[in-house]
């Protein structure tokens, strides 16, 4: 089935503890994209990659990092949690570099909580 | 990105057409409307987009006016599942931008 898969689900973790959520798509889509959900702030874009070794910013990028070593993997890393990182997070990818013409298919999400 | 307006909310009844309203009024030439919706905390779920001509799939139908000011998604037999948060986005690069969307609920 083709589908984009984050883990963990749920993730309660303490401040300054690193932590990486995983992405990985099977649908041997070249973007990948990071977004994060906030009540009463909508869905807002962390980081974005075209391609293997092409990473970009979005709107939200400080205190998040990202790596496309391979195609299929685009993981988020957090060096240095805050509890202000608390939020729910989705992983999306794209058949086409050029996303305006491609429609994005999200993961379920990961629901980070930092304390 | 042009930006996009759209109502907060709405209701509407259990097998009648939900008409979902979009305004993008300084929308580009090169911009696509696209539609998506969020049920509940999921991932957001693709439903259709357009560029100038309208559009209509499985499940839904997309309605884009003459000057592109505005556009119209069109759910023809709204079923209770599709009770959920609808954005509409205008996009031309490689960035989406999602506003606050409208909160739709089907009614039995």
């Amino acid at each position: 089935e083709a589908q984009v898969t984050q883990n963990p689900r749920y993730l309660i973790t303490v401040t300054g503890k690193k932590l990486t959520v995983t992405c990985s798509q099977n649908m041997n889509h070249e973007y990948m994209s990071w977004y994060r959900q906030d009540p009463g702030l909508g869905l807002r874009q962390i980081y974005y990659s075209m391609n293997v070794e092409v990473t970009d910013k979005g709107d939200v990028p400080e205190g998040y990092k990202v790596s496309r070593k391979e195609k299929r993997n685009f993981p988020l890393i957090l060096e240095s949690p805050s509890p202000n990182q608390t939020s729910l997070y989705f992983c999306a990818s794209s058949l086409l570099a050029g996303v305006y013409n491609s429609p994005l298919h999200f993961g379920n999400g990961t629901r980070l909580t930092v304390t | 990105d042009a930006k996009t307006t759209q109502p907060t909310s709405m209701d509407c009844a259990e097998g009648r057409a939900a008409n979902l309203p979009c305004n993008h009024s300084t929308i580009s030439g090169n911009e696509y409307v696209y539609w998506y919706r969020q049920i509940h905390s999921q991932g957001p779920q693709y439903i259709i987009h357009g560029l100038k001509n309208n559009e209509t799939n499985e499940m839904a139908s997309l309605i884009i006016t003459e000057d592109r000011k505005s556009s119209t998604l069109i759910l023809p037999h709204a079923t209770l599942r599709d009770t959920a948060v609808y954005y509409c986005i205008a996009v031309a690069g490689n960035k989406l931008t999602f506003g606050g969307g409208t909160r739709v609920l089907v009614k039995p």
